[in-house]
């Protein structure tokens, strides 16, 4: 089955601090998986997908089929980080995304 | 920037009655989908609709659900007889093509007492 995981509802971090939001799937097909982020009162955006290999706002996330992560991290979390992130894995036959439960991150001045 | 709009932000309805949740996808896109968040659990996929009609839909999406784009820029949700189980935020989105950027609207609450 399809499922996408997000271990922590909660975290909270200082400012400074490094960031990792947790991010594991489970899917049999080749995955395409992303980044979404819901700052306060704001619709969901696009942060990263992982085929684009892009850093955003100093976020990185690599693939790990082995492991079957995309963990979402930032070396220096900043007060404005503070927002829900939700993992999200697209699948191939009809696009629809499969979502993570999402992780509130709290960065702490 | 172009954008996704949903409209009504909040909708109260009573059991029974029926809504009508309205988006505007972006212009240029192709496709377009409707997303449910109940309070407190995960955002789950509800339908696609591509060609005007529907490419996938859930187990969610039942009888009491349809979907329409009845212009060249409205897509619309419809829920026949609302029950007190499908109070969540609805979120509509859109993208140029089934493979590229989904780009959601603000969402619709809706209350159903």
């Amino acid at each position: 089955a399809q499922r996408v995981t997000q271990p922590e509802k909660l975290l909270s971090v200082f400012k400074g601090a490094p960031v990792e939001l947790k991010c594991n799937y489970s899917y049999s097909g080749s995955p395409e998986l992303f980044w979404y982020v819901q700052y306060s009162r704001q619709r969901l955006q696009l942060l990263l997908r992982h085929i684009s290999r892009e850093s955003i706002k100093g976020f990185t996330a690599d693939l790990n089929k082995g492991e079957t992560s995309f963990h979402l991290k930032k070396p220096f979390a900043q007060e404005e980080d503070s927002a829900m992130y939700y993992c999200a894995l697209r699948v191939y036959s009809n696009y629809q995304l499969i979502w993570g439960a999402g992780t509130k991150l709290i960065i702490k001045p | 920037e172009p954008e996704v709009t949903q409209t009504p932000s909040h909708q109260v309805t009573q059991m029974g009655q029926e809504v009508i949740l309205r988006c505007v996808p972006i212009s240029n896109h192709l496709y377009f989908y409707w997303y449910r968040q109940i309070l407190g659990q995960k955002v789950e996929f509800l339908v696609s609709f591509y060609n005007n009609e529907i490419s996938e839909k859930s187990e969610i999406f039942d009888d009491q659900f349809s979907v329409e784009r009845p212009d060249g820029s409205n897509f619309t949700l419809k829920i026949r007889s609302t029950k007190l189980e499908d109070s969540a935020m609805y979120f509509c989105a859109s993208s140029q093509q089934g493979n590229t950027e989904a780009f959601f609207g603000q969402g619709t609450r809706l209350t159903v007492v």
